[in-house]
């Protein structure tokens, strides 16, 4: 799993505060993802990018932004944090295969709480 | 997006007994099925997966079998011991991955 580096691994933030999550990985995935774990509800995912330049969003998108300005980067950031963002994030990207299976392997996750 | 139930939330077995996990789904053009495991404070890391065109698969002590029919998947784990607890996770894919939510299993000594 060396291939996916999440930072920070944890955060405190107030509400209102911005923040952003990094995720870079040197393995030239063009899929990246990011979800959100909370208990009992599974990992949900947040944006997701198929290459440099596109975004899209997944099924819980509200009070995050992505870019992916690079191949190696996809940062995520929170524009004003809200205590219902308390979560742990994981970044994952695809080693998709030519069938199309999202074959995901996962950052080590970023503990964030809002106060 | 896909909606994928999982059951049951936990499950508590006896070392050297069997757990099975059953996640159903509703898109009929999902194609993968891969299952994740979770330790305490880890990431998920993919244990098994099966493609549509399967209906079983194994890999020593895990197996997952599917039914495209009734659109439902289930992942045994035979003789189980204490380093399967852990969290595990159902996933579909139609164009992305879609996880139910995760069933606690604890192995009893």
């Amino acid at each position: 799993n060396a291939g996916v580096t999440q930072t920070p691994k944890f955060q405190v933030l107030k509400t209102g505060q911005s923040m952003t999550l990094q995720c870079a990985q040197d393995m030239n995935h063009e899929y990246m993802s990011w979800y959100r774990q909370d208990p009992g509800m599974g990992l949900r995912l947040i944006h997701y990018s198929v290459g440099a330049g596109i975004t899209d969003q997944g099924e819980v998108p509200n009070g995050y932004n992505v870019s992916r300005s690079t191949t190696e980067d996809f940062p995520l950031r929170l524009l004003s944090a809200a205590p219902s963002q308390t979560s742990v994030y994981f970044c994952a990207i695809s080693t998709g295969d030519p069938s199309g299976a999202n074959v995901l392997t996962f950052g080590a996750g970023s503990r964030l709480t809002v106060l | 997006g896909e909606n994928v139930e999982q059951h049951p939330s936990t499950l508590s077995v006896q070392e050297g007994d069997s757990a099975v996990i059953k996640c159903t789904y509703s898109d009929s053009a999902s194609n993968y099925f891969p299952w994740y495991k979770q330790e305490l404070g880890k990431r998920p890391q993919l244990i098994i997966d099966i493609r549509s065109n399967v209906g079983e698969k194994k890999d020593q002590r895990i197996a997952v079998t599917l039914n495209k029919t009734a659109k439902h998947f289930s992942l045994h784990i035979t003789e189980t011991q204490p380093e399967d607890s852990a969290v595990y996770f159902c996933a579909v894919n139609d164009y992305k991955l879609s996880f139910g939510a995760g069933t606690t299993v604890t192995v009893r000594a």
